[in-house]
């Protein structure tokens, strides 16, 4: 089994609707990311969680909500979809604060139309 | 500003024929330089961690290395089966600050 889990793996929406999509990991990483990922513009950061009380803003939060239900479940959540948060959405984590390298879910694929 | 620069953007090479990605960078705080390896539909798939200057890492026909402005990913003799796209990423800050910083990738395939 995955060691970091995301579902769905594909969605197809409308604008205007609520998303959630939801990552588990049985790392036992307390650390916690959410990244979308499009042509030309890498991975950039959502928000991000370092335990259960604690979370943060990443660059591009604008139009995402998180909660991070437990230490190891992480979902990221599309109040009101529009059509350019169309993107790859990975869940990752982390091993304490420093020069620990994240380990990534293999993505939720997102349209929205 | 922070930056994280991989080329070329993309690479194409025969079996066997060995080459380098680079991976330039601008960061303050330099705290660690990943590599990562992602395939077509997948999550990147960690490789190397880089703390310093000099320091070098291997992995089958992968080689990374570090000096203070850039990294080197050398593939050598490289096979089909290594045709992916290969990921950079920096962590810097201080002390409750530190970020990940990634760069767009290089798109490696690797003909037989």
């Amino acid at each position: 089994d995955a060691d970091v889990t995301q579902t769905p793996r594909n969605r197809i929406t409308k604008t205007g609707k609520r998303i959630m999509l939801e990552c588990s990991q049985t790392k036992g990483h307390d650390r916690m990311y959410w990244y979308r990922q499009d042509p030309g513009l890498g991975l950039r950061l959502i928000y991000y969680s370092f335990d259960v009380k604690d979370i943060n803003k990443g660059e591009i939060s604008d139009g995402y909500s998180v909660s991070r239900q437990a230490q190891a479940k992480f979902s990221l959540s599309l109040e009101s979809a529009i059509p350019n948060q169309t993107a790859l959405y990975f869940c990752a984590t982390s091993d304490g604060p420093v020069n620990q390298p994240q380990h990534f879910g293999d993505g939720t694929r997102l349209s929205i139309l | 500003e922070d930056q994280v620069t991989q080329s070329p953007e993309a690479l194409r090479l025969q079996e066997g024929e060995s080459s380098s990605l680079n991976c330039s960078y601008t960061v303050s705080g330099l705290r660690g330089l990943f590599w990562y390896r992602q395939d077509p539909g997948k999550g990147p798939e960690f490789l190397f961690t880089l703390y310093s200057a000099g320091e070098e890492k291997e992995k089958e026909r992968l080689k990374a290395t570090l000096t203070k402005k850039e990294s080197f990913l050398h593939i050598t003799a490289p096979k089909p089966e290594d045709s992916a796209t290969y990921l950079c990423a920096v962590q810097r800050g201080t002390s409750g600050t530190y970020k990940y910083i990634f760069g767009t990738g290089t798109r490696l395939k690797v003909l037989a």
